[in-house]
This record gives structure tokens, sequence and C-alpha cells, in this order.
């Protein structure tokens, strides 16, 4: 029962590095999503998915990529990383409809310096 | 557009104190709202929700009720632990863009 797992926990990139955050959930959730966390800004939408092959941006979808290859990984990508993406990234899924609430993961702690 | 207002931390209470952490809401139709509640270190984990308008969602002592005349969804408990303390995010989705409040930290001593 693993739920959403999310690697690295922590991270530290050098300005201009790229990496791939990944995301995987075994509870068969077709929808999800990546969010960034940062102080007094609570939770913000990066990109989403609603299921294999199709994803859409979110809030704040610049300097950041996804794809969703299958079900069960939605992997970020940082093109070309900025200290203003020094944050705290999320992971979320959901079944069904946006009533039924989302699983999280524990999060990756980005630096970029 | 679709957004949450929560009302800014930190609270510190006291063992066994009434708790209330206000959470107002602009959005186009009828979203459902959440509380969600984060501990140190990890990631956010599902409080309580409400789906319709007059709805109570609760869980673990605390409850909010959807007022849709208000616009609020207010997180209430009758007499908070130490165990509480953590950063508490109102939430609501419409559709696939789950918004955020700021998050409230509420620390609770003995």
């Amino acid at each position: 029962n693993a739920g959403v797992t999310q690697t690295p926990k922590f991270q530290v990139l050098k300005t201009g590095q790229s990496m791939t955050l990944q995301c995987a959930q075994d509870m068969n959730h077709e929808y999800m999503s990546w969010y960034r966390q940062d102080p007094g800004m609570g939770l913000r939408l990066i990109h989403y998915s609603v299921g294999a092959g199709i994803t859409d941006q979110g809030e704040v979808p610049n300097g950041y990529n996804v794809s969703r290859s299958t079900t069960e990984d939605f992997p970020l990508r940082l093109l070309s990383a900025a200290p203003s993406q020094t944050s705290v990234y999320f992971c979320a899924s959901r079944a069904g409809t946006p009533g039924d609430g989302y699983t999280f993961g524990s999060g990756t702690r980005l630096t970029v310096v | 557009g679709n957004s949450v207002t929560q009302m800014e931390g930190p609270v510190t209470l006291s063992e066994e104190a009434f708790l209330t952490i206000n959470c107002t809401y602009t959005a186009t139709g009828y979203p459902s709202l959440f509380w969600y509640v984060q501990y140190p270190g990890e990631g956010l984990q599902l409080l309580l929700k409400a789906t319709k308008a007059d709805d109570k969602g609760s869980n673990k002592g605390f409850e909010a009720t959807y007022r849709k005349e208000t616009t609020s969804f207010h997180l209430e408990k009758g007499s908070v632990q130490v165990s509480d303390s953590a950063v508490y995010f109102c939430a609501l989705t419409p559709n696939n863009d789950m918004r955020f409040g700021a998050g409230t930290r509420l620390t609770v001593k003995p």
C-alpha cells in the first residue's frame, strides 16, 4: 500500500542543470498532478494529467515539462534549473471526480544554487 | 477565477482550547471544498471534505460546514491537542485544478 511515491527526497542543483523528479502511484488513479509549495503561497499547480497520454498546464508551468506514458508514472522535468525553482515539490493523484480529494506524496525538496 | 483565502497565522493555542480557522472562497459553479493537514516533513493529508452546500465534513474531532451563502468553509475543533500542531490548508476544486489557500500554522502548547 505505497500510495504516491516521490524520488528523490532532497536534491541540490546548480543553475542551468536539468533533472527529473519522479512520481509513481499504485492506486490506478487516472488523475495526477504536480504542485510546488513556497512559504506563504500555499500550493500552486504546475502541470496535471487526466490519463495516460494526456497532460495540461496549471498555474505555473514555465520551466517545467511533463509526460504521462503510463497510468502509474508522472515525471516532472526541469529543463534548465533556476534559483526561482527552489521549492518543495509535491505529486498528487486522485480517483474519479474532483470531489474525491487527493493523495499526496511526501515531497521533494529542491535547492537551486 | 477560483481562489481561497484563509486566515493568516500563526495560531498558538493552549491544549483543550477551541479552534477556528477561517476560510472563504471565490468560485464559479459549485466546487468541492477540502481541508488538508501537513505535519512537519510530510505531504498533505486529506482531513475532511464537503461536496455540496450545507454538507458538514468531519474527521478526528474537526468539522467544517459548506456555507454557500457566505462562501465559507471554516475549520473548527472543540478541544485541540498538542498532536494537532501542523499547517492546515483550505482548498477547492470545481474541476481539475485544485486551488489552495496559503496555509495556517497551528501550534498547541501543553
